[in-house]
């Protein structure tokens, strides 16, 4: 009963193609987050979606797409895999009413060569 | 806008000796603040908020931090470490209890030696 899952844990592809990454959340929140982490540990949000409507778009470069079937379901789309793409890719949920309160899920390192 | 800055990258203390984990924040109203725990190979864990109130808050594992609003930190401390404490620590501000942008400082990797 994992609250925040994410698949795979490990991608490893080449530069140029299309991969996903999947992330769910039995916790029942509105809200719903991907970050990247770089190699010197820096973490940056990317997308937030409350209830399947985008709300939080950082300057991230549109290879990268957020799709949000349902309000438990955040996966996220990258096309034309590049190198420096490479990092670990956290998902997060939240309460709609206590956003700051994220819980994180395991990250799926992703390594582009 | 905010930002945070955690001081030293990485801190070593001997088990059984005080941890001190510093955290300085610059935001233009008053912050939210929080540090999260960052286990090898798992995602980020919350470990400590500060929202209103008071300024010394209390999280899990026997950690504390301390809102100081003249010094604009947020350090977090435990009087004895543990082998089990050693980990990533991240400190993070946001500008309300509404705000869903959390802002991240750099990390502190804790080491724990025997």
């Amino acid at each position: 009963d994992t609250a925040v899952s994410q698949t795979p844990k490990y991608l490893v592809t080449q530069m140029g193609n299309d991969k996903s990454i999947k992330c769910e959340q039995n916790l029942g929140h509105d809200t719903m987050y991907w970050y990247k982490q770089d190699s010197k540990k820096f973490l940056k949000i990317m997308f937030s979606y409350n209830n399947k409507e985008l709300i939080i778009n950082e300057t991230v470069p549109n290879r990268f797409s957020p799709k949000s079937p349902d309000k438990a379901h955040l996966n996220l789309h990258i096309n034309s895999l590049e190198l420096g793409d490479s990092a670990v890719y956290f998902c997060a949920s939240s309460r709609k009413d206590i956003p700051y309160e994220q819980y994180f899920g395991p990250g799926t390192r992703l390594t582009v060569t | 806008a905010q930002s945070v800055t955690q001081l030293g990258s990485h801190v070593s203390v001997s088990e059984g000796a005080l941890v001190l984990l510093r955290c300085n924040y610059s935001s233009s109203v008053p912050p939210y603040l929080f540090w999260y725990v960052q286990y090898p190979n798992q995602g980020l864990q919350l470990l400590l908020k500060y929202t209103t109130g008071a300024t010394l808050v209390k999280g899990i594992n026997g950690f504390e931090a301390e809102f100081k609003k003249s010094e604009t930190s947020f350090h977090l401390t435990k009087p004895s470490a543990h082998m089990s404490d050693a980990a990533e620590y991240f400190c993070a501000v946001t500008p309300s209890g509404s705000a869903r942008q959390l802002t991240f400082g750099s990390g502190t990797q804790l080491t724990v030696l025997p």
